[in-house]
C-alpha cells in the first residue's frame, strides 16, 4: 500500500457506458495526477490539479472528465469511450513545494468493448 | 516540450552482474529525475532520483548519475537479485508548474531480467 489508493482494480465497460474510477490519498500532499499507461508508449500525462484546481489539461478528449472534489480525491468521469482507450489508468500525487517525483497508486486495467 | 528516450527496451543479466539503463533528455531546462520501478500488477515506485546540482548519488545497489553537458542520466544496479526483475523508468522535469504540481516526461521503460 503505497498511500495512493485507485478504486476499481479492473474494470470492463461497453463504448456506450459511463463509468467513473477514484483515486484517495492519504500523504497530505497537495497535487494529484491522471496518467495513461499503453504497452510500448511512455506514461501519458492526462490531467494536473494542484490544490483542487486544475492546472494542466494535456489535450485529452471530453470523453475524460476529471474532478478533484478535494486534495485527497480525484475522480476520472468516463463516457463513450473508443476502444483505443483501453489502457492502465494511474493516479499520482506529490507535495510541490519543492519538485519531488510522485508516489502512484497501484491503477485501474480498463477494457472498453 | 520534453523528450525523454531511454535505452535499451529490454535487458537480462545474470544474477549478481551490474545493469545500466541510460536516458537522454531535451530540455536543458529540466532539473529533477527520478527513477521508477514497476512490478507486475502494481503503479511504478520510486526507487530513486537526482536533481541538476548534483551529478551522481548512490543508494546501497543502485546508483544514478548524471550529464548535464550531454543531457543523459543513468541508473546502475550493482549485485543484481532476482527481486530486482521488474520494468524501470527514467522521468524529466523542469520544476514546479505555474498553478502548482509537477510535470515529469517519461520514457519508454526497460524490463530488466535477471536470470540465476
Amino acid at each position: 500500500e503505497t498511500g495512493v489508493t485507485q478504486t476499481p482494480r479492473h474494470l470492463v465497460m461497453g463504448m456506450t457506458n459511463k463509468k467513473s474510477l477514484k483515486c484517495e490519498q492519504h500523504l497530505g500532499h497537495n497535487a494529484m495526477y491522471w496518467y495513461k499507461q499503453s504497452a510500448k508508449k511512455p506514461l501519458e500525462l492526462m490531467f494536473v490539479y494542484s490544490l483542487e484546481e486544475r492546472v494542466e489539461n494535456n489535450s485529452v478528449p471530453s470523453r475524460f472528465s476529471p474532478e478533484c472534489p478535494n486534495s485527497s480525491h480525484l475522480f476520472l468521469h468516463l463516457h463513450t469511450l473508443q476502444p483505443e482507450d483501453s489502457a492502465l489508468y494511474l493516479c499520482a500525487s506529490s507535495q510541490d513545494e519543492t519538485v519531488m517525483g510522485y508516489t502512484f497508486g497501484s491503477g485501474t486495467r480498463l477494457t472498453v468493448v | 516540450g520534453e523528450n525523454v528516450e531511454q535505452h535499451p527496451s529490454t535487458l537480462s543479466v545474470q544474477e549478481g552482474d551490474s545493469a545500466v539503463i541510460k536516458c537522454t533528455y531535451s530540455d536543458s531546462a529540466s532539473n529533477y529525475f527520478p527513477w521508477y520501478k514497476q512490478e507486475l500488477g502494481k503503479g511504478p515506485q520510486l526507487i530513486i532520483d537526482i536533481r541538476s546540482n548534483v551529478g551522481e548519488k548512490k543508494d546501497q545497489r543502485i546508483a544514478v548519475t548524471l550529464n548535464k553537458t550531454a543531457k543523459h542520466f543513468s541508473l546502475h544496479i550493482t549485485e543484481t537479485q532476482p527481486e530486482d526483475s521488474a520494468v524501470y523508468f527514467c522521468a524529466a522535469s523542469r520544476g514546479v508548474l505555474t498553478g502548482g504540481g509537477n510535470k515529469l516526461t517519461f520514457g519508454t521503460g526497460t524490463q530488466l531480467k535477471v536470470e540465476l
